[in-house]
């Protein structure tokens, strides 16, 4: 168990629907990062944030938007979904952005979803 | 910008035996961070190694150990005793160490599948 929960675990929504995805980080953690596992493709890098506030944009599309509340979890929203949405979404925590036993990032179990 | 590459697509050993697993990276830093990430069929990132840039020492983890050439930019993995637990998908990741980098994001390479036969 790496102590990052995410929920669902599978999803399964039609086309042009909005979802929202959730994480709550290792507790003590600053750091969430948001990652796209397609079947075709490796991790691809959405979001990061740090401490409440957005650190870094990765390959994120204009529909899909995250955020961080001041409890640390943080949410990934999809709208207007289509089929190449499709994949497995990660998050990941670590405890911050510096330092060498900060340097570890933790990962959930991911988000499985599907889009018919 | 940084960038990790693992050349082997796929990979076989015999239950027992040793593998080994190539990965190489290109960045102009001198502080960073190397991973190496196991994710089984339940699809769970499970990191297996870290290696800091600044230790010339490789790391090991059991029958986990690396080969880390930083003039080279190479990191590989080798498993030894490899048994049927070890089948599993292999991430190579780089993540700056620099203190003023705007984000500490993990780079992936494309990853390594990795078959254990009886």
């Amino acid at each position: 168990d790496s102590g990052v929960t995410q929920t669902p675990k599978h999803l399964i929504t039609a086309t042009g629907q909005r979802v929202t995805l959730r994480c709550s980080p290792r507790s003590g953690d600053l750091s969430v990062y948001w990652y796209q596992q397609s079947l075709d493709q490796g991790l691809q890098f959405l979001i990061q944030y740090y401490n409440g506030e957005e650190r870094a944009k990765g390959n994120i599309l204009e529909r899909f938007s995250a955020q961080q509340f001041p409890d640390l979890h943080s949410e990934l929203n999809l709208s207007s979904l289509e089929l190449g949405d499709s994949a497995l979404y990660f998050c990941a925590s670590s405890a911050g952005p510096r330092g060498a036993t900060e340097a570890e990032a933790f990962f959930g179990q991911g988000t499985r979803l599907t889009v018919v | 910008a940084q960038t990790v590459t693992q050349s082997q697509p796929e990979m076989s050993v015999q239950e027992a035996e040793t593998v080994t697993l190539s990965c190489t990276y290109d960045t102009s830093e001198s502080d960073y961070y190397l991973f190496w990430y196991k994710q089984p069929p339940s699809r769970q990132m499970i990191l297996v190694i870290r290696q800091e840039a600044y230790k010339q020492q490789n790391a090991t983890e059991n029958r986990f150990s690396v080969n880390f050439q930083k003039a080279a930019k190479s990191f590989s993995l080798k498993i030894s005793d490899s048994q049927l637990g070890d089948a599993a998908m292999y991430f190579c990741a780089y993540k700056t160490g620099w203190y003023g980098g705007a984000t500490n994001k993990l780079i992936f390479g494309t990853g390594t599948l990795l078959a254990v036969q009886p």
